[in-house]
């Protein structure tokens, strides 16, 4: 079976680091997704790690140990309009082009 | 672009109706995602399409859910008869190819089942 697991809730202040960490075990594994959603929003894609180490997008980044099966984002100087839910996705060799998502992490930047 | 495009927006609908949701992907991508979002179950995937064709419905929850892209600009979500389990926003996205992993999603329709 496949399962993803990451932390329900993360609260910090505004300009603080948050890093959402994200466990996962599959039968298979290509590599590791990253989307945002706001409330009421739809998910936006935030970035995909397919090998070990860290990718860097502007205040976020995203890093993945394929030996660990274990990936973060980690979201530097946090503002208020970061507060979202932030999800982790698999893509499986179970079936090409499928994304399996976590439960999310809602994160709340307070002021 | 105008990004992926869904209709409509929001549906009420009463139990035993059918109710049809549409999705026009970004042109130029490849495949198409249908998704549903709940609370109880998270974002799940229903079934998606590469080039027009299905390639995995194993998420379609049952008989009462169809789905199909008669061409590379649409796509149709059908639920018949419908029923209050089936309330949720559903989602479609589309993804270039070679890129499954970075999926662009519509905007969602919330369907409300009474």
């Amino acid at each position: 079976g496949q399962s993803l697991e990451q932390p329900s809730e993360v609260t910090a202040v505004e300009g603080a680091i948050v890093q959402i960490n994200c466990t996962y075990q599959t039968s298979g594994f290509y590599g590791l997704s990253w989307y945002q959603q706001h409330d009421g929003g739809a998910p936006t894609f935030l970035s995909y790690n397919a090998l070990d180490g860290l990718e860097e997008t502007g205040r976020f980044s995203s890093f993945l140990s394929r030996s660990d099966s274990y990936g973060y984002l980690l979201l530097q100087e946090l503002q208020m309009k970061d507060s979202a839910s932030y999800f982790c996705a698999v893509r499986t060799t179970d079936s090409w082009g499928k994304l399996q998502f976590g439960a999310g992490t809602q994160v709340v930047v307070t002021p | 672009d105008a990004g992926v495009i869904q209709s409509p927006r929001h549906e009420v609908t009463e139990m035993g109706q059918e109710v049809t949701l549409r999705c026009k992907p970004i042109s130029g991508h490849d495949y198409l995602f249908w998704y549903r979002q709940t609370m109880m179950r998270g974002l799940e995937l229903l079934i998606y399409f590469n080039n027009n064709v299905p390639i995995d419905d194993s998420g379609m929850p049952e008989d009462r859910f169809s789905a199909k892209m008669p061409n590379a600009s649409f796509s149709t979500l059908k639920i018949q008869p419908s029923e209050p389990r089936d309330s949720a926003v559903y989602f479609c996205a589309s993804s270039p190819r070679g890129q499954y992993y970075e999926q662009y999603f519509g905007p969602g329709t919330r369907l409300t089942v009474t």
